[in-house]
């Protein structure tokens, strides 16, 4: 078992829907991170943040929002997300930034 | 640029043989590396990292050897193990701050033959 929780496991949406992906880790780690992965690809980052503050936008749609309310949590917000969305999406977690990532197992998320 | 990649997609192994898995990064100024296993339907899980001030770094089991000369990274497995069959990436932090931007390669597929 992963030590970064991430739910739901699956998760089944329609265009106009709105949803949350939640992660949560209890580590002590102060960066948290948000990637997408689609099939047979590797991971591509979408966001990074550093004690609660967001460093890294990777140029994502606004129709993804994150939000960190607590060194803990990491949430991601959907809506009216497109069909090429459905993805794998990865949450990690590290000490601080530049050192190893410790990733949950993912929501899969299917879009119709 | 920055880019990471490996050489092969696929490679297969007799189970008990040694792998090794090869990488290759472009961004002469990147500073550290890692290696994740992926097995279907779980996250990427940290295996070893290297930084750039050495060449060599072992493991239980793996060793990860780092040729800033030629910008190439490899994984070698000792004793292969059907466990060990997954996708394996390479991760490369291209030297621009503190900025924990992490590229992954394209990933090769380990299969291990009883």
């Amino acid at each position: 078992d992963t030590e970064v929780t991430q739910t739901p496991k699956h998760l089944v949406m329609g265009m106009t829907n709105k949803k949350s992906l939640k992660c949560e880790q209890h580590m002590g780690h102060r960066a948290m991170y948000w990637y997408k992965q689609k099939a047979k690809k590797p991971p591509e980052l979408m966001f990074v943040y550093s004690y609660e503050k967001l460093s890294i936008n990777e140029s994502v749609p606004s129709r993804f929002s994150p939000e960190c309310p607590n060194s803990s949590l990491l949430n991601l917000h959907l809506h009216a997300l497109q069909p090429e969305d459905s993805a794998l999406y990865l949450c990690a977690s590290s000490v601080k930034l530049n050192s190893p990532l410790h990733f949950g197992n993912g929501t899969r998320l299917t879009v119709t | 640029g920055e880019s990471v990649g490996l050489h092969l997609p696929t490679l297969s192994v007799q189970e008990g043989d040694n792998s090794i898995i090869n990488c290759a990064y472009s961004n002469s100024a990147s500073d550290y590396f890692i290696w994740y296993k992926q097995e279907s339907g779980k996250g990427p899980q940290f295996i070893i990292d290297i930084r750039s001030n050495m060449d060599k770094r072992q493991g239980q089991r793996v060793t990860v050897l780092l040729n800033k000369t030629v910008k190439h990274l490899s994984l070698q497995i000792a004793a292969t193990q059907p466990g060990d069959s997954a996708v394996y990436f390479c991760a490369e932090t291209p030297f621009s701050g503190n900025t924990g931007k992490l590229i992954f390669g394209q990933g090769t597929t380990l299969q291990v033959k009883p």
